[in-house]
This record gives structure tokens, C-alpha cells and sequence, in this order.
């Protein structure tokens, strides 16, 4: 079983359209939950960063984290274009010294006009 | 933030041959990691690369394989020796600050082709 476990999509949706990306993991040690957003031939950009329970939002993004469930979401209001990307999550544990990130496998999302 | 080059940003290699990835960072940064990411998998951690030591490697990436130097606080390459088509992926550098967040940033990635 892998640590992280995200459905690679690819996904498509209309312009407008609320978009929700899924991860769950295994391990209790995670700590930190990211969502990373990858354009094609791009490095990651970090997109959403949380740490407790809950949800968390930034404009049209909302993070939502649910420890108990070991599920993460992120939520995308009102897509646009724009948005078309990969989008991976990321758990943050610390590990032989220092914090290491593990990351899914990134949902392929496509937005259509 | 940091903004992080890499080089090349793109190679096509023989079978056999070597090839040595260059990260530059534009300010001193604390941890600097290599990943891995092939064709629809996620992105792997290669090794952390220390200043002044030997870099740290994680489970299945070995240092004769993966050859990593880190002179200094803003600049590290990676080696990718022996190559074979299985080594065919995309190289991410990556750079994080100690602090709250510790958050990460990554390099545009070179994408390596081996025949």
C-alpha cells in the first residue's frame, strides 16, 4: 500500500465548475498537508499549506484536512482555464533528521471554456 | 521564496553515458533535495544534498548511481551515471527553509531522455 494514495484523474471540467481533488494516506506521523499545483514542463508550485484539522481558505481555494479519516481535499471555486494542471498533495513527516515531503501521484485536471 | 535554475533543462543521452544536473539557488538556502518524477508516477525523493558531507540517500537510490556534490549554501548538481532507459524522467531540484512552514520550492525540472 502506498503512503499516499491520489486518484490520477485526468479530470475534466467545465469552465465555472466546482472542482474537488482527494488524497488519503496511511501513516499518523504526517504532519503537514500541501497541495502542490504543476504546470506542463514546470517544477511543483506550492499552492495550499495546512497543518490541523479543518479547512483553510485562500481565494477560490479551499484545503480541507480531516485527520481522523486520513483523507486531505482541496476544492477549486469558479475554475477557470487557467487552473489546467497537475495537482499533487504532499504529507510532511520528520524523518532521519529533518522533514521529508511524500507526495501523491497528482491529478491531471482539465478545464474547458 | 527562492528562485532555483536548472541545466539542462532538457538532454537526450546514450545508454552507458553520464549525465550531471546543475542547480543554482538565488539565495542561501538550508536543506536542497533531488527528485525523481517518471511518467505518471509521483514525485520521489532521490537524497538530500548536504553542505559539507555526503549527501543523504533514500531507500533504493544509491550513491553510485546518483553522485551528488553541494559546494556551497546555493548551488548543487546531480549525476546520473551509467544510464540506462529506465533512467528516462524528469530531475527536480528542490530548496527549503528551516522555519514554521518549512516550505519547499522547485526548480523547473530537467527532463532526460536515455536511448
Amino acid at each position: 500500500q502506498k503512503e499516499v494514495e491520489q486518484d490520477p484523474g485526468p479530470l475534466s471540467v467545465p469552465e465555472g465548475a466546482i472542482v474537488s481533488l482527494n488524497c488519503t494516506y496511511s501513516n499518523s506521523a504526517f504532519q503537514y498537508f500541501m497541495w502542490y499545483r504543476q504546470y506542463s514542463r514546470k517544477g511543483p508550485e506550492l499552492l495550499m499549506y495546512t497543518y490541523s484539522s479543518g479547512n483553510k481558505e485562500d481565494g477560490r481555494f479551499t484545503a480541507q484536512v480531516d485527520k481522523s479519516s486520513k483523507y486531505i481535499s482541496l476544492f477549486i471555486r469558479d475554475s477557470q482555464p487557467s487552473d489546467s494542471a497537475t495537482y499533487l498533495c504532499a504529507m510532511k513527516m520528520f524523518s532521519g533528521g529533518y522533514n521529508k515531503l511524500i507526495f501523491g501521484a497528482g491529478t491531471r485536471l482539465a478545464v474547458h471554456p | 521564496s527562492a528562485v532555483i535554475s536548472q541545466k539542462p533543462s532538457r538532454d537526450i543521452c546514450q545508454r552507458g553515458t553520464s549525465l550531471t544536473i546543475q542547480c543554482q539557488v538565488d539565495s542561501q538556502v538550508t536543506m536542497m533535495f533531488w527528485y525523481r518524477q517518471q511518467p505518471g508516477q509521483s514525485l520521489t525523493l532521490i537524497a538530500t544534498a548536504n553542505q559539507g558531507s555526503e549527501a543523504t540517500y533514500e531507500s533504493g537510490f544509491v550513491i553510485d548511481k546518483f553522485p551528488i556534490s553541494r559546494p556551497n549554501l546555493t548551488f548543487s548538481t546531480l549525476t546520473v551515471s551509467n544510464m540506462s532507459p529506465e533512467d528516462s524522467s524528469i530531475y527536480l531540484c528542490s530548496v527549503g527553509f528551516v522555519g514554521e512552514s518549512d516550505e519547499q520550492f522547485f526548480g523547473p525540472g530537467t527532463r532526460l531522455t536515455v536511448l
